[in-house]
C-alpha cells in the first residue's frame, strides 16, 4: 500500500530564516506530487505541483520554491521566511491527474 | 472566474441527527467533484463524483452530484461524535488542478 511521509510535524522559525520541508511517498512510482497551504479558517491553496523529477509548476508567486530531486521526494523551501508564510503545509500525491489526492499529516509552520 | 461555495460555513448538531452539507460551483470545463474529511491533520478522501444523479455511498455517508444545477450534497445520517470535522469539497477543472472550497465545520454534540 502507498504511504506518504511529511516532516517535521511542527516548526517555529524566525522571520528571515530559511525553510526546508520534506515529503516522501512509498509504494508507488511516478506519482504526481503537490504542496498545499491552509491558512487558519481558510481552504487549501495549491502552491506547487510536479508530474516528474525536476518538473515543477508554481501556482502562486511568492518567496517559496519547490524541488523534486527524486521520483518520490518533494521539497518545499524558502530562503527567507515572512510572517505571512505561517500556516499549515500539506503534501499530497495522486496516481495521475483527475484522480484523488492523498495527503500527508502536514507541517504546522509558525513564523515569529 | 471559477467559484466554489460551501454551505453552511459551520454546523452544530446533536448526535443521531442527519446533516446535509452543500457545495455549489460555477466552473468551466468541469471534470469531477471530490469530498474530503479533515479532522486534526490530513484531509482524507471520501468520494469522487463525475456523473450527475449517481449516488455514492459509504456507510452512513452518501453524496450526489447535480451537474445541471451545479451543486453536490454530502449527507451524513445518524451522526456520531467522530463525524466532527471540516468537510471539504474540491473540483477538477479542465486545467487538471484540484481546487478546494473553504469547507464546512461540523460539530456533533454528544
Amino acid at each position: 500500500s502507498q504511504t506518504i511521509h511529511q516532516w517535521p510535524a511542527t516548526l517555529v522559525q524566525p522571520v528571515g530564516s530559511p525553510l526546508s520541508l520534506e515529503c516522501t511517498v512509498e509504494g508507488t512510482s511516478n506519482p504526481n506530487l503537490y504542496w498545499y497551504r491552509q491558512a487558519a479558517g481558510r481552504g487549501l491553496q495549491l502552491l506547487f505541483y510536479s508530474v516528474g523529477i525536476g518538473q515543477i509548476s508554481s501556482e502562486v508567486p511568492q518567496n517559496l520554491s519547490a524541488s523534486r530531486p527524486q521520483d518520490r521526494q518533494f521539497i518545499l523551501s524558502s530562503k527567507k521566511l515572512l510572517l505571512s508564510d505561517s500556516g499549515f503545509y500539506l503534501c499530497a500525491w495522486s496516481r495521475s491527474f483527475a484522480s484523488p489526492l492523498h495527503f500527508g499529516n502536514g507541517t504546522r509552520l509558525t513564523v515569529t | 472566474e471559477d467559484k466554489v461555495v460551501q454551505s453552511p460555513l459551520s454546523l452544530v448538531v446533536h448526535e443521531g441527527d442527519t446533516v446535509t452539507l452543500n457545495c455549489s460551483y460555477e466552473v468551466t470545463n468541469f471534470r469531477s467533484l471530490l469530498w474530503y474529511k479533515q479532522e486534526k491533520k490530513a484531509p482524507t478522501f471520501l468520494f469522487m463524483l463525475t456523473s450527475s444523479g449517481i449516488e455514492k455511498k459509504s456507510g452512513r455517508l452518501s453524496s450526489i452530484l447535480d451537474k445541471k444545477e451545479l451543486f453536490s450534497i454530502l449527507n451524513i445520517t445518524a451522526t456520531q461524535t467522530g463525524d466532527s470535522a471540516i468537510y471539504l469539497c474540491a473540483f477538477y477543472f479542465g486545467n487538471e488542478k484540484l481546487t478546494f472550497g473553504t469547507g464546512t465545520r461540523l460539530t456533533i454534540i454528544p
